[in-house]
């Protein structure tokens, strides 16, 4: 089944601790992005990739990593978690030929 | 900045109407996408218009794009309980890279 896989699905944490959000997909798309979701702010773009070892900063870089050494993988890192990264956080894959995202399932972080 | 900003932000209708909603964008764009979530889960891709398109068909959904007003509408006919949603517009910026801006969505409650 065509997917875009994130993991975990939830996950706390306390402020401070490094951690890693795993996004893959198994669909050989070109570009992977990665959104946080907050009430009344929509999807807002953290940083996306157009292929392996291109990656560009979305609206929201600050605070956040990412990495793009295979096409189907596309981690994102906090380096050290504050409590205003708790938010809903999707990974999301396309192709470059036809555009339109298939989205993971979400990771809803906490910091404390 | 948004680049996709949707009206309006909450609709309630009785099942069997129609729903209308409306996103603004503010840059060129190669075309303009569609999604559906539902509560906290992962965005599902509905419908794609590029940018030469007035107007698309799929089953219930029905989008028009008027880029001289840098707008587009997406018509949901004979509305039924399982399309309570949020509808999200996405503009990808025309630049050929593939930053796409979400707007913060329309919550749609279809009452049965």
């Amino acid at each position: 089944e065509a997917q875009v896989t994130q993991n975990p699905r939830y996950l706390i944490t306390v402020t401070g601790k490094k951690l890693t959000v795993t996004c893959s997909q198994n669909m050989n798309h070109e570009y992977m992005s990665w959104y946080r979701q907050d009430p009344g702010l929509g999807l807002r773009q953290i940083y996306y990739s157009m292929n392996v070892e291109v990656t560009d900063k979305g609206d929201v870089p600050e605070g956040y990593k990412v990495s793009r050494k295979e096409k189907r993988n596309f981690p994102l890192i906090l380096e050290s978690p504050s409590p205003n990264q708790t938010s809903l956080y999707f990974c999301a894959s396309s192709s470059a030929g036809t555009p339109g995202y298939t989205f993971g399932s979400g990771t809803r972080l906490t910091v404390v | 900045s948004q680049q996709g900003e949707e009206d309006p932000q909450a609709l309630s209708i009785q099942e069997g109407e129609n729903a209308t909603m409306n996103c603004s964008y503010k840059t060129s764009i190669n075309n303009l996408q569609w999604y559906r979530q539902n509560s906290g889960r992962g965005l599902v891709h509905l419908i794609l218009i590029r940018s030469n398109e007035r107007e698309k068909h799929s089953g219930r959904l029905r989008v028009t794009l008027d880029t001289s007003k840098k707008s587009s509408s997406l018509l949901i006919t004979a509305s039924r309980a399982a399309d309570t949603a949020s509808y999200f517009c996405a503009a990808p910026f025309n630049t050929g890279g593939f930053k796409t801006i979400f707007g913060a969505g329309t919550r749609l409650f279809v009452k049965a």
